[in-house]
């Protein structure tokens, strides 16, 4: 059964300092996306990134980047100078593949990041 | 931005009550899902729809009950709410495949007393 982790449950850091969220998955599928959802107060699920398992490229977009790593069963995403507005939960999730193409997201717990000014 | 929305945003209900979670997505997309989500903050998925006519349940065994009579309509109802019911729902949809990203609504805050 497809189980997706993520160990921190809380991190605080100071405005500019780089932070890394972690992210481990399991699976017994070798065809599958990752992604990334970032949750503010207002509520809503905010897509980041997806990532599929054939594609180990890394990825940068602006101060966010992303490093998937199939050996570790890992994908982690760091943001480089951190801002205020950065502050939120963010959700690592697993989708495989499903007949009639129905995404079912296997989430993390989820991180609750707090960017302190 | 995602067009897709829910309401009420917050609903303070007694035991025993029947109620309905409104859902709607204004992108056409053919799947539509619910999920809730735990003070904890995990998300679980408890049902979902491939399209009009057709509902499934999801991973986390749920009291609720959706339908699906229109493209854009996916309303979750609960016959006689409990406080074990209490925690936040969110609703989504997406286009295509299992490998495209969802668009969530921001969620109803539904609380049982």
């Amino acid at each position: 059964a497809q189980k997706v982790t993520q160990a921190q449950t809380e991190i605080s850091v100071v405005e500019k300092e780089d932070v890394t969220l972690d992210c481990v998955y399991e699976t017994r599928d070798t065809t599958y996306y990752l992604f990334w959802y970032k949750q503010p107060p207002s509520g809503e699920l905010v897509f980041l990134i997806r990532r599929n398992s054939f594609d180990e490229q890394n990825e940068i977009s602006g101060r966010y980047s992303w490093n998937f790593q199939k050996s570790t069963s890992s994908f982690n995403f760091t943001i480089t100078a951190s801002q205020v507005v950065d502050s939120a939960v963010y959700f690592c999730a697993l989708s495989e593949a499903s007949d009639q193409g129905a995404q079912k997201l296997v989430f993390g717990q989820g991180t609750r990041l707090t960017i302190n000014p | 931005e995602a067009d897709i929305y829910q309401t009420p945003r917050y609903l303070v209900i007694g035991t025993g009550k029947k109620i309905t979670l409104e859902c709607s997505q204004t992108m056409g997309h053919d799947k539509m899902y619910w999920y809730q989500q735990d003070p904890g903050m995990e998300l679980h998925l408890i049902h979902y729809s491939y399209g009009v006519n057709s509902t499934e349940k999801g991973d986390l065994s749920s009291e609720s009950t959706v339908s699906r009579i229109r493209t854009e309509h996916f309303p979750l109802t609960l016959e006689s709410a409990r406080p074990s019911h209490t925690s936040q729902y969110l609703c989504a949809s997406s286009s295509r495949g299992w490998w495209t990203e969802a668009f969530f609504g921001q969620g109803t805050r539904l609380t049982v007393v």
